[in-house]
């Protein structure tokens, strides 16, 4: 199994541009979430999915889109990229364990800087 | 609002000094608390879930605890592969999965 796998790795934007970052898990987990990770901030929710066809918004969802189209993948959308913007980002899936869930499975992560 | 406030902030240990790092929490009615190890560059790595106070939780070198205001990840004996920063996160019950993120312990070990 991979786990839960993110692409890009690395990417840098112009203000203004939009792109996708891509997150897929092969472990038929029901939930993922998005979180961006700034120094000093700890991880952040943006959007999460407890299944396909339903997402939510997290903490700091403004500028960000998502869309759970299949189980396996959650790709998080940077509508018109703004420095604001420039963190890394984390993807992570999870499973129904009762009535609460286990552990989050974490990406590598992406590191995009918007110039 | 649910928080989670960790200390210290970085901590560093020779091999062998023992310690513990600490996550105190705020939230109305907890589902789990977890731990997890960060390396640079990587994503979190699961290390331990605690579901109520009193829980211990033990993997080699590491050992959580959980009470109704804090929990504890002591170190013994650490080594310098130990070297990471520390997450501590909370889950309130009713929200899925969702989780809120402390800021994390940087430890370093030394030789």
């Amino acid at each position: 199994n991979a786990g839960v796998t993110q692409t890009p790795k690395f990417q840098v934007l112009k203000t203004g541009q939009s792109m996708t970052l891509q997150c897929a898990q092969d472990m038929n987990h029901e939930y993922m979430s998005w979180y961006r990770q700034d120094p000093g901030m700890g991880l952040r929710l943006i959007h999460y999915s407890v299944g396909a066809g339903i997402t939510d918004q997290g903490e700091v969802p403004n500028g960000y889109n998502v869309s759970r189209s299949t189980t396996e993948d959650f790709p998080l959308r940077l509508l018109s990229a703004a420095p604001s913007q420039t963190s890394v980002y984390f993807c992570a899936s999870s499973y129904q364990q009762g009535k609460s869930f286990g552990e989050a499975f974490f990406g590598q992560g992406t590191r995009l800087t918007v110039v | 609002e649910d928080q989670v406030t960790q200390s210290p902030e970085a901590l560093r240990l020779q091999e062998g000094e023992s310690s513990s790092l600490n996550c105190s929490y705020t939230v109305s009615g907890l589902r789990g608390l977890f731990w997890y190890r960060q390396d640079p560059g990587k994503g979190p790595e699961f290390l331990f879930t605690l579901y109520s106070a009193g829980e211990e939780k033990e993997k080699e070198r590491l050992k959580a605890t959980l009470t109704k205001k804090e929990s504890f990840l002591h170190i013994t004996a650490p080594k310098p592969e130990d070297s990471a920063t520390y997450l501590c996160a909370v889950q309130r019950a009713g929200t899925a999965s969702k989780l809120t993120f402390g800021t994390g312990t940087r430890l370093q070990v030394t030789l």
